[in-house]
């Protein structure tokens, strides 16, 4: 079955500091990435997507992720959070061909004064 | 609107009343998903409409639900006999078009509690 895996459910890291979200998902065919977030009370709304091209996307704010097909991954990484970076973040795939998304569970990053 | 709306923003019910959420989406998207998200977890697909094309049921948990979309425009998610293991926010999105590379604009969701 399709599936996607966020490998931590909980981040926390301090203010300027370097963070890495780990996405991870079940089929090498083809297919489209994203990354959500949720903001505290708040919707989810679309941080970066990968659809073809280079694998190296970039985001709004600071955020970018890399497609790596070999291993079925597509991690989030900022160089440097501040406190507002405080979310949920949701890695997501939907196979080309198809529109049904797959979320993965989620991963709450937690930024510390 | 500017967004995708959802309606009510809370509801609580006894168990075995039935509940009606709605969804405005943006207008013009075509496409629209309903998903549960249970506390904690991720986000589960529920249903998804595309114009007037049949809608794909595959992730509706049970006969005890259901879904219908006007056109292009509202749609109602409906859960008859409510469980408590129902308790969850049900989150509305549309997007553009058919092809799954499309961004999908969620609602705040209604949160659902069974009591």
């Amino acid at each position: 079955a399709q599936s996607v895996t966020q490998l931590d459910s909980q981040v926390p890291v301090f203010e300027e500091a370097p963070v890495e979200l780990r996405c991870n998902y079940s089929s090498s065919v083809s297919v489209y990435l994203f990354w959500y977030v949720q903001y505290p009370n708040q919707g989810l709304q679309l941080l970066l997507k990968y659809l073809s091209g280079s694998t190296l996307v970039k985001g709004i704010n600071g955020f970018e992720a890399e497609f790596n097909k070999s291993q079925t991954s597509f991690h989030l990484r900022k160089p440097s959070v501040h406190i507002s970076d405080t979310a949920e973040y949701f890695c997501a795939v939907t196979y080309t061909g198809g529109f049904k998304t797959i979320f993965g569970a989620g991963t709450r990053l937690f930024v510390k004064a | 609107g500017a967004g995708v709306s959802q309606s009510p923003s809370n509801k609580v019910t006894e168990k075995g009343k039935d509940v009606e959420l709605r969804c405005d989406p943006i207008s013009g998207h075509t496409a629209l998903y309903w998903y549960r998200q249970r506390l904690g977890q991720g986000l589960e697909f529920l249903i998804y409409f595309q114009g007037n094309s049949a809608p794909d049921k595959s992730g509706l948990p049970s006969d005890r639900f259901s879904a219908e979309r006007t056109g292009e425009s509202v749609s109602t998610l409906t859960i008859q006999r409510t469980q408590q293991e129902d308790s969850a926010v049900y989150l509305c999105a549309s997007s553009l078009g058919r092809i799954g590379s499309g961004e999908q604009y969620f609602g705040p969701g209604t949160r659902l509690t069974v009591t």
